[in-house]
């Protein structure tokens, strides 16, 4: 298994609404990472984990709650969103642990709207 | 703060075309540098990478990069683009040993006509 899963492909949700997303990778991977995509913009970081403890939070609004259970899932919890948190949200993975001569393999998204 | 500079946000090109997209960042230490790509309605796939040794690096479906140190440079070329590669082209950097996270540049939207 060569890639990196995520579920659900669409999520609609209201701004009371809790929900989850989750990624999966079978790859061995040491780090997984949550990132944040509008429309004809880049990937912006939101969350690194590396050997499943939290490395980075770049400064992520406490609605946004990610969590590590295994080396092979990531989950991102939603809570009390806004119409603004509305994206695609990308998960990554990476071999060696977050740091260095790593390439990272991106899941297919899953695209957020939030009402 | 290590940036990435992309310098063309839109670029149109004729099947058969040459291309190059530029890539620079501001970083002065030792770094790995990536080219990914997002096809419409895709996911970012990996084009090419360069970690260390020779400069010019070739990735999947005929691209190549060189990177150039002494010009922060990491410009993306194909000799012959085709339909298919419409798509988002995203240079990344992430710092040496030490980086964590992929810092991307601002992307270039390439359309190719028939």
């Amino acid at each position: 298994d060569t890639e990196v899963t995520q579920t659900p492909k669409h999520l609609v949700m209201g701004m009371t609404n809790k929900k989850s997303l989750k990624c999966e990778q079978h790859m061995g991977h040491r780090a997984m990472y949550w990132y944040k995509q509008k429309a004809k913009k880049p990937p912006e970081l939101m969350f690194v984990y590396s050997y499943e403890k939290l490395s980075i939070n770049e400064s992520v609004p406490s609605r946004f709650s990610p969590e590590c259970p295994n080396s092979s899932l990531l989950n991102l919890h939603l809570h009390a969103l806004q119409p603004e948190d509305s994206a695609l949200y990308l998960c990554a993975s990476s071999p060696q642990g977050a740091r260095g001569y790593n390439e990272q393999f991106f899941g297919p998204g899953t695209r957020l709207t939030v009402l | 703060a290590q940036s990435v500079s992309q310098h063309n946000h839109h670029v149109i090109l004729s099947e058969a075309a040459s291309l190059e997209l530029g890539c620079n960042y501001s970083y002065g230490g030792t770094v790995n540098l990536f080219w990914y790509v997002q096809y419409p309605g895709q996911h970012l796939q990996l084009l090419l990478k360069y970690f260390s040794g020779d400069p010019l690096v070739k990735g999947i479906k005929g691209f190549e990069a060189e990177f150039i140190k002494s010009k922060f440079s990491f410009n993306l070329r194909k000799p012959s683009v085709q339909w298919s590669d419409t798509a988002e082209y995203f240079c990344a950097v992430n710092e040496g040993n030490s980086g964590y996270a992929l810092n991307f540049g601002k992307g270039t939207s390439l359309l190719v006509t028939p």
